[in-house]
């Protein structure tokens, strides 16, 4: 089975600072990779995917990822955090085989953004 | 385009009894997943249906079952409820074997 590590549970940053969230996965072939948002009381959000393009991802509100096969790495990054990019960030990792084993994501444990004024 | 919708939004049920969780995919789509999120932790996968069957299931015991209807929308059923039940429970839609997948808001179930 796939399985994601967000290093990191808690990470803040002053608004304006860079935001690094990493993101390792523990595949046998590179997988799709995923980055969500979660604002409180709400569900998840997509940011941005990667599925077998370019290696560096551009998602919405500014986020991008990059594919590092040699180090299983998805980090994601922001170079100037918002106040509003507060919230809760999950990586996710599907297979890529074909068939029945599409659409069902392993997820990380989450990594809290706060954004300090 | 209505997105994803679940119903209902919150849910306090007692151990023992049984729930009814509903989902509606996004428009055009025609694969519905159930995850579980506990406090504090990452979304579980449950079970995913496609053509009305259950075409993969994760770690969950027989407690949890599913349906899918002829217009794609979905029930997930818990029966017995235990209080380590008590989570976010959240509905993802998709095209058949793509990966992108399109979340609900989520139902808050609470067992006491």
């Amino acid at each position: 089975a796939q399985s994601v590590t967000q290093l990191g549970s808690h990470v803040s940053v002053s608004e304006g600072a860079l935001v690094l969230l990493r993101c390792n996965y523990s595949s046998s072939v590179p997988p799709y990779l995923f980055w969500y948002v979660q604002y409180p009381n709400q569900g998840l959000q997509l940011l941005l995917k990667y599925t077998s393009a370019a290696t560096l991802v551009k998602g919405i509100n500014g986020f991008e990822a990059e594919f590092k096969k040699s180090e299983t790495s998805f980090h994601l990054t922001k170079p100037s955090a918002h106040m509003s990019d507060a919230a809760e960030y999950f990586c996710a990792v599907s297979d890529r085989a074909t068939g029945s084993t599409l659409g069902r994501l392993y997820f990380g444990r989450g990594t809290q953004l706060t954004v300090w004024p | 385009d209505a997105g994803v919708t679940q119903s209902p939004t919150h849910l306090i049920k007692t151990r023992g009894q049984q729930v009814t969780l509903r989902c509606s995919p996004k428009s055009g789509h025609d694969t519905v997943s159930w995850y579980q999120q506990a406090l504090g932790q990452g979304p579980q996968f449950i079970f995913q249906y496609y053509e009305e069957e259950e075409r993969q299931r994760g770690n969950f015991p027989d407690r949890f079952s599913g349906h899918q209807f002829p217009n794609y929308s979905s029930e997930l059923n818990v029966n017995a409820l235990l209080l380590g039940d008590s989570a976010l429970y959240l509905c993802a839609s998709s095209l058949v074997d793509r990966a992108s997948l399109y979340f609900g808001p989520g139902t808050r179930l609470t067992v006491t």
